[in-house]
């Protein structure tokens, strides 16, 4: 079965640039949406923004201006930018498989396959 | 920008039935999911489409969404359903969750 890896520093300082890797395994990345979720310690879930394999994306408006993501089909992986940093950047970072598409006159997006998180921490 | 209302928490009873609920405006007219999140895991998702249940998640999982509300319901419930549970929707290009509900047997 599909299973996702996010990779990257657990570390980064303010200001810096926020880079993470999710790599998928048992599947290929093509013809899916690729999503990227965060969650600060204690709180709920926030939506970063997705990627489509052909590398089309959407983000969360909230973050677009800081907000990067990228696709490598040949490696099945994508990945998320996310620059200029803070401290309330600070949070697990998941990655996650969302199958997307219309059906009877309605858009549907979920995400039914998450990789096991990776923390990040903002600090100097 | 496009917003969603649960309940902080809910408790119930082993055995007795959860109503998780989550308010938006026309939710009805949006293809609602759910998420069951345990401590120190990752996100499950249990309810998509309003109502369907992905493969592996038990039959006492269903869901509904009608109007400016969307449930989750749990029948039967037992302590291993005790965990945070979010909705969440799709709405102007932008996936949109609830603020989440923790779910207590009690």
């Amino acid at each position: 079965q599909v299973q996702l890896q996010e990779s990257g520093p657990g570390l980064v300082k303010p200001s810096e640039t926020l880079s993470l890797t999710c790599t998928v395994s048992g599947g290929s990345i093509s013809s899916y949406y690729w999503s990227w979720i965060r969650q600060p310690a204690g709180k709920g879930l926030e939506w970063i923004g997705r990627i489509y394999s052909s590398g089309s994306t959407n983000y969360n408006p909230s973050l677009k201006s800081r907000v990067t993501m990228s696709v490598d089909t040949s490696k099945n992986q994508f990945s998320l930018n996310l620059n200029s940093v803070t401290a309330a950047d600070a949070a697990v970072y998941f990655c996650a498989r969302a199958p997307s598409g219309t059906t009877t006159g309605y858009y549907y997006y979920y995400m039914d396959v998450w990789g096991k998180g990776t923390t990040v921490t903002v600090s100097s | 920008s496009y917003e969603l209302t649960q309940s902080p928490s809910v408790s119930v009873y082993p055995g007795q039935t959860a109503s998780i609920t989550c308010s938006g405006d026309k939710l009805g007219d949006k293809y609602a999911c759910w998420y069951q999140q345990k401590p120190g895991q990752s996100p499950v998702l249990v309810i998509y489409q309003d109502s369907k249940r992905p493969s592996g998640i038990p039959e006492r999982f269903s869901g509904s969404n009608s109007g400016n509300t969307a449930t989750l319901t749990i029948s039967g419930t037992q302590a291993m359903d005790e965990a945070d549970y979010y909705c969440q929707v799709w709405d102007s290009s932008t996936g949109v969750f609830g603020g989440g509900t923790k779910l207590t047997v009690l």
